[in-house]
């Protein structure tokens, strides 16, 4: 089955990085588009960034552009989010979720809590 | 930007039809999902392409795109689907995410 496994979250200073991964099984991950959506405590889902099945194209939120790179590694099966930066205001649980082609986002991971704080 | 805009809430007896909007410049020429979450969950996709529904997933949840709406309709609504549900679309190459409306069945 499926399987969406985020870690690499936690409590940082603002200013500071942070590497997020998500495992992927249970499908042909190469083949699929990837993205990172969070979510803010007590708020809405954001979109944050998504990367094509090969990882050549990337594209971003505006509000992370610039301070986010997605990529990712299809001999580890894995998706990545690198976050440097930080600030308060990117606190959110972090969510990898698989991009079926014209159907969405089928299959999200458990998510992992990204805390800015001093 | 592109914005999706959904309306916060929507109550619903149990047993009757709730129906969730989600607006949008030109929403009916794009591909809309929805998703539906429960406290504490992940994110479900319930209906991708406006009208089209996963599998497992229960056949009063349908949906309409035209215009500048889509339409999440729950017919005979239960108590499970007390949920938020978030509307999505793409805008070119980013994807954007409605505001989401929490649906209490009451």
């Amino acid at each position: 089955q499926v399987q969406l496994v985020e870690s690499g979250g936690g409590v940082v200073q603002p200013g500071r990085s942070l590497r997020l991964s998500c495992a992927a099984s249970g499908f042909i991950f190469s083949r699929y588009t990837m993205h990172w959506v969070r979510q803010a405590p007590g708020k809405g889902l954001e979109w944050v960034a998504v990367t094509s099945y090969d990882g050549r194209k990337k594209y971003y939120a505006d509000s992370v552009k610039g301070r986010f790179t997605i990529s990712r590694d299809n001999y580890k099966n894995t998706l990545y989010l690198q976050m440097n930066s930080l600030r308060p205001e990117d606190a959110a649980v972090y969510y990898c979720a698989r991009d079926d082609t014209d159907i969405g986002n089928d299959y999200w991971g458990q998510g992992t809590l990204v805390t800015v704080s001093s | 930007s592109y914005e999706l805009t959904q309306p916060p809430s929507v109550s619903v007896p149990p047993g009757q039809t709730a129906s969730i909007t989600c607006s949008g410049d030109n929403l009916g020429n794009k591909y809309v999902c929805w998703y539906q979450q429960k406290p504490g969950q992940s994110p479900v996709l319930v209906m991708y392409q406006g009208s089209k529904r996963p599998s497992g997933i229960p056949e009063r949840f349908s949906g309409s795109n035209s215009g500048n709406a889509a339409t999440l309709t729950i017919s005979g609504t239960q108590a499970m689907d007390e949920a938020d549900y978030y509307c999505q679309a793409w805008d070119t190459i980013t994807a954007v995410f409605g505001g989401g409306t929490t649906l209490t069945v009451l």
